[in-house]
């Protein structure tokens, strides 16, 4: 069946460092691939997305490049601020399975000053 | 804000006592979702309408029990929970046709429901 793997948080960095965090999945069709993004006290936000391959996705500086051949999203950010500091979850979806939104297990990323 | 709201936002409540969440959206989507997120657990998917009717419901305990009067409307109805039902309940929803899901999903803020 479809799954998404993500990598295990937290992640800790300093402001203005580098950001990767890893996304790989597992699809039978052809799926549409999200990062979403949720502060403290919120409800999940899409943060962006991509529907096929070779797609990249951006939003607020956040990068994803979707990978068919390494069936991977990552998610990257050149330069990450204290207000980045959130839970990053990515999911997918494949319309041919006929099920809702797939996510991995969410990230949390702390970013300090 | 993203179109989705949710009520309460906080709830307590007893084991014994009934309950309802409530969510709106204002989207004009055809598709709502209840999910289930717990302290250090993965986002649970509990239940799926498209067009009104329950496509999924994954296996979840008799004493939740949704309703979805119309495609702007999901309720969630709690009677006799467990301790280990408090957590974070999150509606969405989405644009989808009749084959299949596709689209992202638009959240809700959520509801925080502890159980005595």
């Amino acid at each position: 069946g479809n799954s998404v793997t993500q990598m295990e948080g937290p992640v800790t960095l300093s402001e203005e460092a580098f950001l990767t965090i890893n996304c790989t999945y597992t699809a039978t069709g052809y799926p549409s691939l999200f990062w979403y993004v949720q502060y403290p006290g919120e409800g999940l936000q899409l943060l962006l997305k991509a529907t096929k391959a070779d797609d990249k996705g951006s939003n607020k500086g956040f990068e994803a490049t979707y990978r068919k051949e390494t069936t991977s999203f990552h998610l990257e950010k050149g330069s990450v601020q204290v207000s980045d500091s959130a839970v990053y979850f990515c999911a997918l979806s494949d319309q041919k399975a006929g099920t809702a939104l797939i996510f991995g297990k969410g990230t949390t990323l702390s970013v300090s000053s | 804000e993203t179109g989705v709201t949710q009520t309460p936002r906080h709830l307590v409540m007893g084991m014994t006592n009934k309950k309802s969440l409530k969510c709106e959206q204002h989207l004009g989507h055809n598709a709502m979702y209840w999910y289930k997120q717990s302290a250090k657990k993965p986002l649970e998917l509990m239940f799926v309408y498209n067009f009104k009717e329950q496509t999924e419901n994954n296996s979840v305990p008799s004493r939740f029990s949704p309703e979805c009067p119309n495609s702007s409307h999901l309720f969630l109805h709690l009677h006799t929970l467990q301790p280990e039902d408090s957590a974070l309940y999150l509606c969405a929803s989405s644009a989808e046709g009749t084959i299949g899901f596709n689209n992202e999903q638009f959240f809700g803020p959520g509801t925080r429901l502890t159980v005595l």
